[in-house]
């Protein structure tokens, strides 16, 4: 299997841009978990699927964020208007509806200047 | 109060030495229990999971669990330098599908 896959492993862009962010989970995993990782707050989750459906997005930090899952093999997580205290690594990861196991994948590592 | 707490360190140890790193958490109806390993610039992997009280071992790896006092140790015996990583303690509090990760502790083995 080639694991969680995100694109791309680095961006770099001005303030007030839109940024997506994608994610393909592992064939057969029923959870996508979107987290952001900085030296300051650690590993934060944003939101979850279950199934393709949002099932808690209590950890968007606000409005400019949103996150699909349109197919069970693909999720996007997108930032408009970026800003710069958006820079950070974004992780997606997945796992299955028995295990509890999360695999990451490589980050998505984003500067906002 | 956050969820789960982890001495952020650095941690240094010698090589061969034992490195015991320490996590604590918040909701005692915790049940599922997990140490990831985070190499600079990489992505968290899983070393070991733990269920119930007592320890669970894993080659060099030992995972202790007491849920009485609410916290979940990993000690690394025969440490080698490519150990030298953060180590993230994550916790399922049950309450959901969602884990609770600590910041993290790093560890660098020193040859």
């Amino acid at each position: 299997d080639a694991g969680v896959i995100q694109s791309p492993r680095h961006e770099v862009t001005e303030m007030g841009q839109e940024v997506t962010l994608r994610c393909k989970p592992i064939s057969g995993h029923d959870y996508l978990f979107w987290y952001r990782q900085t030296m300051m707050r650690g590993l934060e989750l944003l939101i979850y699927f279950n199934n393709n459906v949002p099932i808690d997005d209590s950890g968007m930090p606000e409005d400019r964020f949103s996150a699909k899952m349109p197919n069970a093999s693909f999720s996007t997580l997108k930032i408009q208007p970026s800003e710069p205290r958006d820079s950070a690594v974004y992780f997606c990861a997945s796992r299955t509806e028995v295990q509890e196991t999360q695999y990451f994948g490589p980050g998505t590592r984003l500067l906002v200047l | 109060q956050k969820e789960v707490e982890q001495n952020s360190g650095p941690l240094s140890v010698p090589e061969g030495a034992i490195a015991s790193l320490n996590c604590t958490y918040s909701d005692r109806g915790s049940q599922s229990f997990f140490w990831y390993r985070q190499y600079s610039g990489k992505s968290p992997e899983l070393i070991m999971s733990i269920y119930s009280n007592g320890d669970k071992e894993d080659g060099r790896f030992t995972a202790q669990l007491n849920k009485a006092s609410q916290y979940v140790s990993l000690l690394i015996r025969d440490s080698q330098p490519s150990d030298s990583a953060t180590y993230l303690c994550a916790v399922n509090p049950n309450t959901g599908n969602q884990f609770y990760f600590g910041t993290g502790t790093s560890l660098t083995v020193i040859p």
